[in-house]
């Protein structure tokens, strides 16, 4: 069963435009949303997280769209670089529970 | 420098064989846990720790069991390895016991031949 599901599995965007990863989820629990990315060789780290309460979070040129009803989200890239490509993992957690759990990512490509 | 440490970076095992993946985090946190990320699943959960204790289990074999000897250790002891087994496990902390924000160590890329 995949409760985080993402899209595109690939995408590939030109330097300067907004580069849009989608996600949705299953599970009603589940409030809160980090975007991890990822660098080949390297562990994730953490980017940009949203709280269920909130419909929007900026963060530089990084910025997530939460919809709640719908129960998906999006991170957009806003003037996307070539060092922005990397694999981004949508994320998400709930109360009671000691497990994260991942979509199984996106990877972006920046062509210059 | 590294906040977790994973050791080896790199193993090779032979089929049958048992290895023991090390981590430890020097960030403080009170949470641990396990992730494993191949090809075929993508960055995996395995298991949950908090202040030891072992929170979420969601591996089916025995042949995997951690092992925490230390708040700021927990290591990943695999027992009669298959090629299915080849995959880079990492782990990872957190601050908070619901394990919100996850640091991640850099892997151990573990193939089985």
């Amino acid at each position: 069963q995949q409760q985080v599901r993402q899209s595109p599995q690939s995408l590939t965007v030109w330097e300067g435009e907004t580069a849009i990863l989608n996600c949705s989820y299953e599970n009603s629990a589940f409030d809160y949303f980090p975007w991890y990315q990822q660098f080949p060789g390297e562990g994730p780290a953490l980017l940009i997280a949203i709280r269920s309460v909130s419909d929007k979070k900026e963060d530089g040129g990084f910025t997530i769209f939460f919809n709640k009803r719908e129960k998906n989200l999006s991170l957009h890239i806003k003037d996307s670089q070539p060092g922005d490509s990397a694999t981004y993992f949508c994320a998400a957690s709930g109360t009671g529970g000691y497990k994260v759990v991942f979509g199984s990512g996106t990877r972006l490509l920046v062509s210059p | 420098d590294p906040k977790i440490i994973q050791k080896p970076k790199y193993l090779v095992a032979v089929t049958g064989s048992e290895k023991i993946l090390i981590c430890e985090q020097y960030l403080g946190h009170n949470a641990m846990y396990w992730y494993r990320q191949s090809a075929k699943k993508p960055l995996e959960f395995m298991f949950s720790y908090s202040y030891q204790k072992l929170m979420d289990n969601q591996t089916a074999s025995s042949r995997f069991q951690p092992q925490s000897s230390k708040k700021n250790h927990l290591d990943l002891q695999i027992t009669a390895l298959k090629p299915d087994d080849s995959a880079t496990y990492f782990c990872a902390s957190s601050q908070a016991d619901r394990g919100e924000t996850l640091y991640f160590g850099s892997g151990t890329r573990l193939t089985v031949l």
